[in-house]
Formats: structure tokens, C-alpha cells, sequence
């Protein structure tokens, strides 16, 4: 069985301070990994995956995600947050060949203080 | 623009109206899903349809009633709601139901509220 969870369901950061959004997943294949971003009244739009090639991953508004193996995570950071940043962030799971669906976690809220 | 489009973006509606979300996708995927998100709560899985024909159905109630005519459209039809059905109600589609690489795509979502 495959699942994801997110430590923190609200983060808040000031301006141009680091951010850091934990995600860790149980399974028992490699897993793909993704973070996807929410913004508010939107759907989900992907920000980032992981399939199994560079463990250090780039995504999109210069957020960057590390897969970690051995500690079985796959941690969202970005050096310096910015206002527009604010919205929530979605980790998610499946594998290949393992016949699974999606599996999304809670869902981390990110808040910019000025 | 996402590449799957729902239709309303918002709806307001009585308890004892009918109505329908629509969304639909040109991406080539042959997998659908409806997803129900509340305030405070966890994305819910409702429904999945695999080459048009429904594979999950999560415990909804039966006042949701969804249909997938083809691979690129797929609707929710709603009859009879509770105020607690009011929600953001998500479509997706990925290009299988399992073992997908790229994950899911998601349309901007339709903001039910029900009076």
C-alpha cells in the first residue's frame, strides 16, 4: 500500500526566508513522486516530479524538491518566498507497473508575511 | 489554459434544483476523475472512469450522478443537494488510471454552493 503524509498543514515564512514543505511517502516500490500547487479558487497545477532520474528535481517559480530514499521523502524547498507564493501545496504518490492510482496527502497552506 | 476545461466556474443552487458540472479534455488521456474538495478536509476521490466506463465510485451518495459519454467528456450530474455538498468540485484526466509518470491534470474546478 502506498501513501503520503504531510508534516505541517500551515506553514508561514516571511518574505525572501526559505521555505520548506515536508512530504514523506510509505511504499514499497520506487514511487513517482509529484507537488503539485493550489492556488486559491483554482484547480491543481503541477509544480513538480520525481520519475526515478535526478533525485534533485527543478519545478516551476523556482521551487526544487530532493527525493531521500533512505529517509523516504521528497521535502518541497525554495531559497527565498515570495508574496505570490502563497497557495497549497499538494504531495502526491503512484509507482510504475505497481497498478496504483494517485495518491494525494493532506495538503500543506503556505502563508508570506511581509 | 490547463488543457481540461469545467464548466461553470460557479453555480449556486437550491436544494431541489438539477444541475450538471461539465469537463472535458483534448489531451488525448482515456482516464477521468471527480474529486470533491471542502474547506478543512483532505481531496476526496468520488468517481474514476477508465475508457468510459466508470471503475471507482467512492461511497457517494446517490444524489451524484456522473456520466462519461466518450473519452473526452465528462459530467456530474446533481440532483437534490444538501448545503454540505457545497464544495470545489475538481475534474482530472491522466492518460491512464495507474502507473502514470505524469501525473494528473486538473481543471480550474467548479465552486458549488448550495442554498
Amino acid at each position: 500500500a502506498q501513501s503520503v503524509t504531510q508534516l505541517g498543514s500551515h506553514v508561514s515564512v516571511s518574505e525572501g526566508a526559505l521555505v520548506l514543505l515536508r512530504c514523506n511517502y510509505s511504499s514499497s516500490v520506487p514511487p513517482y513522486l509529484f507537488w503539485y500547487v493550489q492556488y486559491p479558487n483554482q484547480g491543481l497545477q503541477l509544480l513538480l516530479k520525481y520519475t526515478s532520474a535526478a533525485t534533485l528535481v527543478k519545478g516551476i517559480n523556482g521551487f526544487e524538491a530532493e527525493f531521500k530514499k533512505s529517509e523516504t521523502s521528497f521535502h518541497l524547498t525554495k531559497p527565498s518566498a515570495h508574496m505570490s507564493d502563497a497557495a497549497e501545496y499538494f504531495c502526491a504518490v503512484t509507482h510504475n507497473n505497481a497498478g496504483n492510482m494517485l495518491t494525494f496527502g493532506g495538503g500543506t497552506r503556505l502563508m508570506v508575511k511581509p | 489554459e490547463t488543457g481540461v476545461t469545467q464548466t461553470p466556474r460557479h453555480l449556486v443552487m437550491g436544494m431541489t434544483n438539477k444541475k450538471s458540472l461539465k469537463c472535458e479534455q483534448h489531451l488525448g488521456h482515456n482516464a477521468m476523475y471527480w474529486y470533491k474538495q471542502s474547506a478543512k478536509k483532505p481531496l476526496e476521490l468520488m468517481f474514476v472512469y477508465s475508457l468510459e466506463e466508470r471503475v471507482e465510485n467512492n461511497s457517494v451518495p446517490s444524489r451524484f450522478s456522473p456520466e462519461c459519454p466518450n473519452s473526452s467528456h465528462l459530467f456530474l450530474h446533481l440532483h437534490t443537494l444538501q448545503p454540505e455538498d457545497s464544495a470545489l468540485y475538481l475534474c482530472a484526466s491522466s492518460l491512464t488510471i495507474v502507473d502514470n509518470p505524469n501525473g494528473y491534470t486538473f481543471g480550474s474546478g467548479t465552486r458549488l454552493t448550495v442554498v
